[in-house]
């Protein structure tokens, strides 16, 4: 059971360049989600899905778009990485039950030149 | 909306000493409440959540959190910290909307001195 996994691990892009980010989850959860870690802020959820073939909007869409055409992963697309966009992303997935745990992969660090 | 507020984004204790990590919430409805541990270079782990019942929680490696309704707050501590306790520490608050989405708050960096 490897649980929640993200490919890459790292990864430096020029400004400009897209790139794909994948998530993939063994544990059958219906929900998952993308967020991106900054020094001092947390972390903040780019988008969402609830689904297989559903995606919503988080708190920092902007630049980002996602895809779940399979239920057991989740991708996330830069189509023309900035310089901002520099981060650690983590992806997570969990039930649907409301009080259950978010499990977490280990992070993708991105680094945009 | 809701909101999470970590007071202090760097906390020293020595070995030995007791551990308090602050949490406070805002949440127009009755929220869940999570605390979760990142070690260097690794994802986040669930320390302990909080949703209905006893206040008092227990989670993992001996730490512990109360809600308390009347000060919106979720506060972590642990009676006698260990050098493997140094890590980063996040409170988040999930209310009951569509996605269970969950609210972080900044993160507070635990380091823990011989």
């Amino acid at each position: 059971n490897a649980g929640v996994t993200q490919t890459p691990k790292f990864r430096v892009l020029k400004t400009g360049q897209s790139m794909t980010l994948l998530c993939a989850q063994d544990m059958n959860h219906e929900y998952m989600y993308w967020y991106r870690q900054d020094p001092g802020m947390g972390l903040r959820l780019i988008h969402y899905s609830v689904g297989e073939g559903t995606t919503a909007k988080g708190e920092v869409p902007d630049g980002y778009n996602v895809s779940r055409l399979k239920k057991q992963n989740f991708l996330l697309g830069l189509e023309s990485a900035a310089p901002s966009q520099t981060s650690v992303y983590f992806c997570a997935s969990s039930y649907v039950v409301s009080t259950d745990t978010q499990y977490f992969g280990p992070g993708t660090r991105l680094t945009v030149l | 909306a809701q909101s999470v507020t970590q007071l202090g984004s760097h906390v020293s204790v020595s070995e030995g000493a007791l551990v308090l990590l602050r949490c406070n919430y805002s949440s127009s409805v009755p929220p869940y409440l999570f605390w979760y541990v990142q070690y260097p270079n690794q994802g986040l782990q669930l320390l302990l959540k909080y949703t209905t019942g006893a206040t008092l929680v227990k989670g993992i490696n001996g730490f512990e959190a109360e809600f308390k309704k009347s000060e919106t707050s979720f506060h972590l501590t642990k009676p006698s910290a260990h050098m493997s306790d140094a890590a980063e520490y996040f409170c988040a608050v999930r209310s009951n909307n569509a996605g269970n989405m969950l609210t972080f708050g900044g993160g507070t960096r635990l380091m823990v001195k011989p």
